[in-house]
């Protein structure tokens, strides 16, 4: 089966303009993940799609940031706009099951730079 | 809130040397925990986790509550298992959902 896949594996955009990462889960996954990993941080979790619900966006850092998973498929995150602390590696995972023995799926990410 | 610590940032040791990476965890319910590696240019992948006790590419980890450490060992370090390894744990949000909590991570470097 396909895995996750993320678009763009990397993105170089000025402050204040607007970008759009996009995920695609592996198909049949309800449940849809996006964390991200800033310079010297941990990876933290942003928000938790279940079909095109979110479930829990209690990590989604401020206002600017805009998560959509229409029909309950792929997934984009909107950044807009955006600032130079948003630099970093965003992971898009997926999983069947809320709470898999086997973890999640990750996807290669999206880098982000903001200059 | 739950919070999980990786006290090395990089750790280098010589290829057949024996490899602990250490995790250690603070969490007020019972802990689910996973390590995960990212080696080169790859995705983040599920390594072991604590509930399956399981040996994956000779790597154990054991989940020790009284020291709330989930440390990974492998008595024999090889060069492919240079790369970034991440502790994670596991816990119910309060909002329907699950999240990982990352350490964050160690870069292991093996040594031919």
């Amino acid at each position: 089966e396909a895995g996750v896949t993320q678009f763009p594996s990397h993105s170089v955009i000025e402050k204040g303009q607007t970008v759009t990462l996009r995920c695609d889960p592996i198909s049949g996954h309800d449940n849809l993940y996006w964390y991200r990993r800033v310079m010297g941080k941990e990876i933290k979790f942003l928000l938790h799609f279940v079909k095109e619900s979110k479930q829990d966006e209690s990590g989604m850092p401020n206002n600017r940031f805009l998560a959509e998973r229409t029909g309950g498929t792929y997934s984009t995150l909107k950044v807009q706009p955006a600032e130079l602390e948003d630099s970093g590696v965003y992971f898009c995972a997926s999983s069947q099951d809320l709470q898999p023995d086997y973890g999640y799926t990750f996807g290669s990410g999206t880098r982000l730079t903001v200059v | 809130a739950q919070r999980v610590t990786q006290p090395e940032k990089l750790l280098s040791v010589f290829k057949g040397a024996p490899v602990e990476l250490k995790c250690n965890y603070s969490y007020s319910g019972s802990p689910e925990l996973f390590w995960y590696v990212q080696y080169s240019r790859q995705r983040l992948q599920l390594l072991l986790r604590h509930i399956s006790r399981e040996s994956i590419k000779g790597f154990t980890a054991d989940l020790n509550k009284g020291e709330t450490s989930f440390h990974l060992k492998k008595p024999f370090a090889q060069e492919e298992d240079s790369a970034m390894y991440y502790c994670a744990l596991r816990a119910h949000s309060g909002a329907g959902s699950y999240q990982l909590t990352f350490g964050k991570g160690t870069k292991l470097s093996v040594i031919p």
